[in-house]
């Protein structure tokens, strides 16, 4: 049974581009998480998800951040226009009904 | 709004020595509590978790930790570190009705040889 998997593991864009996360959760997890790790700071929650739902985005910043996880294929976390302030680690978890998360390895995104 | 706390940004410890690792957290009632390790890099690994039930807690490469109502904090142990062990601990919570996990600032260990 695969990990979480995020890709890339490192995404590079310039000022104003867009960024596209992916997220596919482990088999059979149908909710999912994402956290932003800004350097030298613990993780921050954004948005969870269940299929086709958006359940909770109280962290999300308001503008330029959306996130989906559609009926077939991964969870995606956009984020358009990037700015510098946007360059963070960002980790996708999954979980099934039980309260644990299992975490991905992050996409580092650096904005230059 | 539950909050977490790890007072401490940085320890330093020999080869061998012990670890203990401080997590205090604030909430109404009790949550549920974890510990994860994040390497360098890389992603967070899952230690322990607390739900209930006895209060020390097992988890895997040798750590264990300890929930004390009373205190309101879990702290990690661990009697003998490796050197694989330098990494960065995130202590973590989150309420049983809920789903986001709340995370402390995290405690970056070093072995020193």
């Amino acid at each position: 049974n695969a990990g979480v998997m995020q890709n890339p593991r490192h995404l590079v864009r310039r000022r104003g581009q867009e960024a596209r996360l992916r997220c596919s959760p482990m088999k059979g997890h149908s909710h999912v998480y994402w956290y932003r790790q800004l350097p030298e700071e613990g993780l921050k929650f954004m948005v969870y998800l269940q299929k086709e739902n958006i359940i909770d985005e109280s962290g999300m910043p308001k503008e330029r951040f959306s996130a989906e996880f559609p009926k077939e294929g991964p969870s995606i976390l956009r984020i358009q226009q990037v700015v510098r302030g946007d360059s963070a680690a960002y980790f996708c978890a999954s979980s099934p009904a039980r309260p644990e998360a299992f975490f991905g390895q992050g996409t580092r995104l650096t904005v230059v | 709004a539950q909050s977490v706390t790890q007072p401490d940004i940085h320890i330093t410890v020999s080869e061998g020595a012990s670890l203990e690792l401080r997590c205090n957290y604030s909430y109404g009632a009790t949550p549920y509590l974890f510990w994860y390790v994040q390497s360098p890099g890389q992603g967070l690994q899952l230690l322990l978790k607390y739900f209930s039930g006895d209060t020390l807690v097992q988890g895997i490469k040798g750590f264990e930790a300890e929930f004390k109502r009373s205190q309101s904090s879990f702290n990690l142990r661990k009697p003998s570190v490796h050197w694989s062990d330098a990494a960065e601990y995130f202590c973590a919570v989150r309420r049983a009705a809920g789903n986001k996990l709340t995370f402390g600032g995290g405690t970056r260990v070093l072995v020193k040889p």
